[in-house]
């Protein structure tokens, strides 16, 4: 079966351009969250899915990060005005269950998109 | 509430042992840990559950003490495949709506 798959796999960006990255989640996996992660640093949460519900969107840097899962399947995550500082890979995971108050589904990852904001 | 990992790098022979550390300041319904390679993307190890488990597969395991708010991954006899960055995830009780935040990561090298 198909894993989680994110495009594009490498976008370049000039400052102040606009970008869209899409994330096709295992099909049937209920939770879904995308992750920014800077080279040599762990996942920053984002956001989280369960389904079309964006259930905690803390993790967004600022009002310039929007992300939609309109029909509960795929998901996009869009940057406004990009600036250098939002050059990273980021990452999308799903996972079949619900989580919450004990989270026991494995995260499924995607292979990420790189963005190189110049 | 990002979890704190030790060490932050470690360097093994093959065959030796190593132990990975994950903390936290917050008290934690689940911890998860995951190994990054270069380039690729996380791949899930194990979950373990409030309740201070502990599980294993392969010579892979890891413990959960959920007084401690700790999880401790070890890995036996290391061998080269086992090289890669691992990350805990953690999922707080306070406010949990499920999602996992992870920590810094463990960069782990085994040599022949």
């Amino acid at each position: 079966g198909a894993g989680v798959s994110q495009s594009p796999r490498y976008k370049v960006a000039k400052r102040g351009q606009d970008v869209a990255l899409r994330c096709d989640p295992i099909s049937g996996h209920v939770s879904l969250f995308w992750y920014q992660q800077a080279l040599g640093q762990g996942p920053e949460f984002l956001t989280y899915f369960q389904n079309e519900a964006q259930l905690d969107k803390s993790g967004l840097p600022s009002d310039r990060f929007f992300a939609e899962r309109p029909e509960g399947s795929v998901s996009t995550l869009k940057i406004q005005r990009t600036q250098q500082e939002d050059s990273a890979v980021y990452l999308c995971a799903s996972s079949l269950g619900t989580t919450g108050h004990g989270n026991n589904s494995p995260l499924h990852f995607g292979n990420g998109t790189r963005l190189t904001v110049t | 509430q990002q979890p704190v990992q030790s060490p932050q790098a470690v360097i093994l022979r093959e065959g030796e042992d190593a132990v990975i550390n994950c903390s936290s300041s917050k008290a934690l319904y689940s911890v998860h840990w995951y190994r990054q390679k270069h380039g690729e993307a996380p791949v899930f190890l194990m979950i373990l559950l409030k309740g201070g488990e502990q599980k294993g597969h392969d010579k892979i395991s890891a413990s959960f003490n959920e007084k401690k708010q700790q999880s401790s991954l070890y890995l036996t006899a290391s061998q080269l495949s086992y090289s890669g960055t691992y990350f805990c995830g953690t999922e707080v009780v306070e406010g949990s709506q499920g999602n996992l935040i992870f920590g810094k990561g463990t960069k782990l090298s085994v040599k022949p």
